[in-house]
């Protein structure tokens, strides 16, 4: 699996848009682009994964560029509760079977 | 709810004494994993299974066993803990269907100290 790139941390307003990057140049064809979240010590939260299309969920959007090198989550209107480690995985969708690595991630505050 | 449980959530024991941590989600998923996560090593897969009686090693199995005789439950044991199993454990579960691969549902953790 492609290994990723994200900055070790970020901070926020309350209420304005959270942009998170995440550097994936060697990724293949076939891997897909996942995020995860872990608030403070709590199981990781799947957010949103995506191909080569622009997605958007309930939680948040996944921009990835046209030669998917690269890929930004965005939070539209971050609030306090989005303080968090956040993981940008690539990998194989097909290939459930292995490892799925967390790297370090990005650690977001949200501040007032 | 649909959710994955563990039990104990927290637990202190002692070297050598084995111990079992249990895993188990309401979600109908085939396959379900355990992972560790310590602090700088981020998370790292322990051992997962695909299916009832399917179970394969992860990426640190040494010091584990697991069992997967029902769809619903995965505990892991350790036989005789020892300090550097010191961690926070989580485990987690995600539908299947032929190859696709879908999100993975984690449980809360269990933090193990062995003195």
């Amino acid at each position: 699996d492609a290994k990723t790139t994200q900055p070790t941390s970020m901070d926020c307003a309350e209420g304005r848009a959270a942009n998170l990057p995440c550097n994936h140049s060697t990724i293949s064809g076939n891997e897909y682009v996942y995020w995860y979240r872990q608030i403070h010590s709590q199981g990781p939260q799947y957010i949103i994964h995506g191909l080569k299309n622009n997605e958007t969920n309930e939680m948040a959007s996944l921009i990835i560029t046209e030669d998917r090198k690269s890929s930004t989550l965005i939070l539209p209107h971050a609030t306090l509760r989005d303080t968090a480690v956040y993981y940008c995985i690539v990998r194989v969708a097909q290939n459930y079977g292995q490892n799925f690595v967390f790297g370090p991630g990005t650690r977001l505050s949200v501040l007032p | 709810e649909a959710q994955v449980t563990q039990n104990p959530r927290y637990l202190i024991t002692v070297t050598g004494k084995k111990l079992t941590v249990t895993c188990s989600q309401n979600m109908n998923h085939e396959y379900m994993s355990w992972y560790r996560q310590d602090p700088g090593l981020g998370l790292r897969q322990i051992y997962y299974s695909m299916n009832v009686e399917v179970t394969d090693k992860g990426d640190v199995p040494e010091g584990y066993k697991v069992s997967r005789k029902e769809k619903r439950n995965f505990p892991l044991i350790l036989e005789s803990p020892s300090p550097n199993q010191t961690s926070l454990y989580f485990c987690a579960s995600s539908l299947s269907s032929g190859s696709i691969y879908y999100e993975q549902y984690f449980g809360p953790g269990t933090r193990l100290t062995v003195t």
